[in-house]
Order: C-alpha cells, then structure tokens, then sequence
C-alpha cells in the first residue's frame, strides 16, 4: 500500500528565512509526486509536481522542491519565506501506471511564517 | 476559482434532511473526486469517477450517494446524516492519461454541519 508521511504537524520559520516542509513516501514502482497549499477556507492549490527528469523541481510562487529515491523524500524548499507563505501543505504520491491510480496525501503540514 | 466550483459554500441540516452537494469543473478533465477533510484528520478520498465510471469508493457509508451525470458535473447526495459526518467535502477534478496522471484541480469546498 502506499503511504505519505509529513513528519512535522507544525513548523515555523521567521519571514526571509528559508523553509524546508518535510515529506517521505512509499509506493510500489515510480512515484508521481504532488504538493498543495490550502488556504483557510479555500480548497488545497496545486504547487508543484515530480513527474520525471531533472530531480530538482521548480513551482508556483518561488517553491521548489527534491525528489530524492534513495531516500524516498520530496522535500519542498523556498530560498525566503513571506508571511503570505503561511497555509496548510499537504505532500501526494500516486504511481506512475498509466491510467486512474489511486492519489493519497499526508496529513499536512501547517507553515507558520513569523514577521 | 473558476475552475472547479462547488455549490452550496455552507450547508447546515439536520438529521433527518436530504440535500445534495454540487460540483462543476470548467477544464474538460476526464476525471471527478468527492474528499473529506475534517480537523485533526488526514484527506480522506470518498469516490472517483474516471471517465463517467466509478472506480473508487472508499467503504464510504450509504448515507453518502455520489452522481456523475457527465464528465463536468459531480454530485454528492446526503441523506440522514450523522453530527460526525460534518466537516468540509472537496471536489477535485483531473486529467487522467494513458500515461499517467496528473495533478488535481480543487475546488472551494462545501462547509457542511449537521445537527
């Protein structure tokens, strides 16, 4: 079966600090990788996606992120956060298979950005 | 967001009501979701139809009937619910491909509450 995890319920970071948003995964074959940003009251937003190529992945808003297979991490990275950066993100894995494939998320991690 | 929208915003019922929970997706995917999310609790996926068909349906109680009429609209039917069921239900939509998925358009949400 696979699975997300997102160690972290919380993480705070002061504003122009660089953030990091934890995010391993286990799934059988190749992984399509997803993160999302929700914010309150508002559905989740796609950010950024690992399809395959280049491991370093570039998104919306000056977020990147690492698909690293040898430790089965998708780590998503900004070089400076904003206060406006602030919002729940939830990491997801689907496989590669063609066809429908099953999506499942973590349980999200919530960035607190200090001013 | 006027890719996905959703219909009503806030839904408050009783008991012993019946309404219905509409979704709309505005971007010729090929693929509709209904999620859960409520707090303290991960993303719980409830039913996916993929071209027209279901082919998801997470041991979801009976309460709950989802209908796909078309490949742009979703519906969720809800029918002597329980207080535990409120919470904030998510549609999604995507564009499924032979090769592989992709990611998934949200919508707002409906903010649902049962007395």
């Amino acid at each position: 079966a696979q699975s997300v995890a997102q160690p972290e319920d919380q993480v705070n970071v002061a504003e122009g600090n660089p953030l990091t948003v934890k995010c391993t995964y286990s799934v059988s074959g190749n992984p399509y990788l997803f993160w999302y940003v929700q914010y309150p009251n508002r559905g989740l937003q796609f950010l950024l996606k690992y399809i395959t190529g280049d491991n370093l992945v570039k998104g919306s808003y000056g977020f990147e992120a690492e698909f690293n297979k040898s430790q089965t991490s998708f780590h998503l990275k900004k070089p400076s956060a904003l206060v406006s950066d602030s919002a729940l993100y939830f990491c997801a894995v689907r496989a590669s298979s063609g066809g429908y494939q099953k999506v499942t998320f973590g349980t999200g991690t919530k960035l607190q950005v200090i001013p | 967001e006027t890719g996905v929208t959703q219909t009503p915003r806030h839904l408050v019922m009783g008991m012993t009501n019946k309404k219905s929970l509409k979704c709309e997706q505005h971007l010729g995917h090929n693929a509709m979701y209904w999620y859960k999310q409520s707090a303290k609790k991960p993303l719980e996926l409830m039913f996916v139809y993929s071209l027209e068909e279901r082919v998801e349906n997470n041991s979801v109680p009976s309460r709950f009937s989802p209908e796909c009429p078309n490949s742009s609209h979703l519906f969720l039917h809800l029918h002597t619910l329980q207080p535990e069921d409120s919470a904030l239900y998510l549609c999604a939509s995507s564009q499924e491909h032979a090769s592989g998925g992709r990611e998934q358009f949200f919508g707002p949400g409906t903010r649902l509450t049962v007395l």
